[in-house]
């Protein structure tokens, strides 16, 4: 199957970080990436992971590991505008271009 | 440069009846995908649209329906409303050309099946 699973709902304090699993039972995809979703928007692009390892831009990471099946969003200096759901999505090119998404967290940001 | 728009925002239907949804997508983009996201979920595919075809569909009946025009631009058709079909509908662009790989979303349209 190509299930990719992400915890459902997570709370963190605002000015600490945060870090948010992406787990997936796919393989022969070209690239993962993570969204950005405030309630009753249109998801945005936060990142892309090809090659494994970390991604950095400002205060978000996106870190990949295709040996282990997993990816993670490493969220720092957490602000109250953080507060929405993050997507993980696996893509696949070639003849195709098709994304798989998981279901996304809730982060919830507290003062 | 335009992002991708869609058409409309807001839609209350009555069960039963046909809904047509639109597209325009991002200047450059080539390729349109149409999404149904329920509450609190991850986005579903319906089907990807590129150079005027289907050219992939996910698990959807077919009261589900599309269409590709020359310019890019893109409806989403769904005939015989079931309360079901209630959803946020998002459509994405994207390019074949893979140095940018990411998807842009358009706005959304909330139908709501009443």
């Amino acid at each position: 199957g190509q299930n990719i699973d992400q915890p459902t709902e997570m709370t963190a304090t605002e000015g600490a970080i945060v870090q948010i699993n992406c787990t997936y039972q796919t393989s022969g995809f070209n690239g993962l990436f993570w969204y950005q979703q405030h309630a009753g928007e249109a998801p945005t692009f936060l990142s892309y992971n090809v090659l494994d390892g970390l991604e950095e831009k400002g205060r978000f990471s996106s870190f990949l590991s295709r040996s282990k099946g997993y990816s993670y969003l490493l969220l720092k200096e957490l602000q109250m505008k953080d507060s929405a759901s993050y997507l993980c999505a696996v893509v696949f090119f070639g003849s195709n271009y098709q994304l798989i998404w998981g279901a996304g967290t809730k982060l919830i940001i507290k003062p | 440069d335009a992002g991708v728009t869609q058409s409309p925002t807001h839609l209350i239907k009555t069960r039963g009846q046909q809904v047509t949804l639109r597209c325009s997508p991002k200047s450059g983009h080539d390729t349109v995908s149409w999404y149904q996201q329920a509450l609190g979920q991850g986005p579903q595919f319906i089907f990807q649209y590129y150079e005027e075809e289907e050219r992939q569909r996910g698990n959807f009946p077919d009261r589900f329906s599309g269409h590709q025009f020359p310019n890019y631009s893109s409806e989403l058709n769904v005939n015989a409303l079931l309360l079901g079909d209630s959803a946020l509908y998002l459509c994405a662009s994207s390019t074949t050309e893979l140095a940018r790989p990411e998807a842009f979303f358009g706005q959304g349209t909330r139908l709501t099946v009443v």
